[in-house]
C-alpha cells in the first residue's frame, strides 16, 4: 500500500526566502508525482506534475524533483511571496488512476 | 467558465439522513473522482470512475455510493449519515490513460453532519 509522507508539516519564512519541501513514498512503481497547493477554504490546484520518467519540472518560481528510485520528490520556491502562502500538497498516482496525497506543508510566508 | 464544479458547497444535516452531492466537468474528461479531506486535512481517494469501470477504494463503507449519469457528471449519495462523515469531499476529473495527466479538482462540498 503506498504511504505518501510530507516534512515538514508547517514551516514560516520571512519573505524572500528560498525554501524547499519534502515528500516521500514508500511504493516507486508510480506513474506520475503531483504537487499542488491548498488554500484554506478553497480546492486543489495543480503546480506541477513530474512523469515517472523524468527528473525535474519548472514552472515560474517553482521547481519540483524525482528521484523515483528513493522515493523522493522535492518543491523548490525561490524567492517566497506572501501569496505563496497555502498548504502544498504532494502526490502520487499507481495504477487505477488515483492519487495517494501526504499529509500536506503548510506554508506561511511572511512580509 | 468553472471547470469541475460541485453543488452544494455547504451541507449541513443531521445523523441517519440521505444526501447527494452533484459533480459536474466540463473539461471533456473522461475519468471522475471523489475524494474525502477529513478534520486533519488528510485528503484520500474514495472512487475513480470513468464510463466502463468503476473503482471503488476498499476503505469506503457501501453506504457511500457514486452515480454517474453520463460522461460529465459523478454524483456521490451517502445513506444514513454518521458523525464520521463531516469532511470536506472533493470531486475532480482527468482522462484516463497511463500517461498520467493533472486532475482537476472542485471547490469542494463541507459536510457537517449533527
Amino acid at each position: 500500500k503506498q504511504e505518501v509522507t510530507q516534512i515538514p508539516a508547517a514551516l514560516s519564512v520571512p519573505e524572500g526566502e528560498n525554501l524547499v519541501l519534502n515528500c516521500s513514498f514508500t511504493d516507486s512503481a508510480i506513474y506520475n508525482l503531483q504537487w499542488f497547493r491548498q488554500d484554506p477554504g478553497k480546492g486543489l490546484t495543480s503546480l506541477l506534475l513530474i512523469q515517472s520518467s523524468q527528473r525535474e519540472q519548472t514552472s515560474g518560481r517553482l521547481n519540483a524533483s524525482l528521484d523515483k528510485s528513493s522515493g523522493r520528490s522535492t518543491l523548490y520556491i525561490a524567492a517566497s511571496q506572501p501569496g505563496d502562502s497555502a498548504t502544498y500538497l504532494c502526490a502520487v498516482r499507481n495504477a487505477g488512476n488515483m492519487l495517494t496525497f501526504g499529509g500536506g506543508t503548510r506554508l506561511m510566508v511572511k512580509p | 467558465d468553472t471547470a469541475v464544479s460541485q453543488t452544494p458547497k455547504y451541507l449541513v444535516t443531521q445523523m441517519g439522513n440521505d444526501k447527494s452531492i452533484k459533480c459536474e466537468q466540463n473539461l471533456g474528461h473522461d475519468t471522475m473522482y471523489w475524494y474525502k479531506q477529513d478534520s486533519k486535512k488528510f485528503l484520500k481517494i474514495m472512487f475513480s470512475y470513468n464510463n466502463k469501470e468503476l473503482i471503488i477504494n476498499e476503505t469506503v463503507p457501501n453506504r457511500f455510493s457514486p452515480k454517474s449519469p453520463d460522461k460529465a457528471h459523478l454524483n456521490l449519495h451517502i445513506n444514513s449519515l454518521e458523525l464520521g462523515d463531516s469532511a470536506v469531499y472533493f470531486c475532480a476529473s482527468s482522462h484516463f490513460g497511463t500517461s498520467g495527466e493533472t486532475q482537476y479538482f472542485g471547490p469542494g462540498t463541507r459536510l457537517l453532519v449533527l
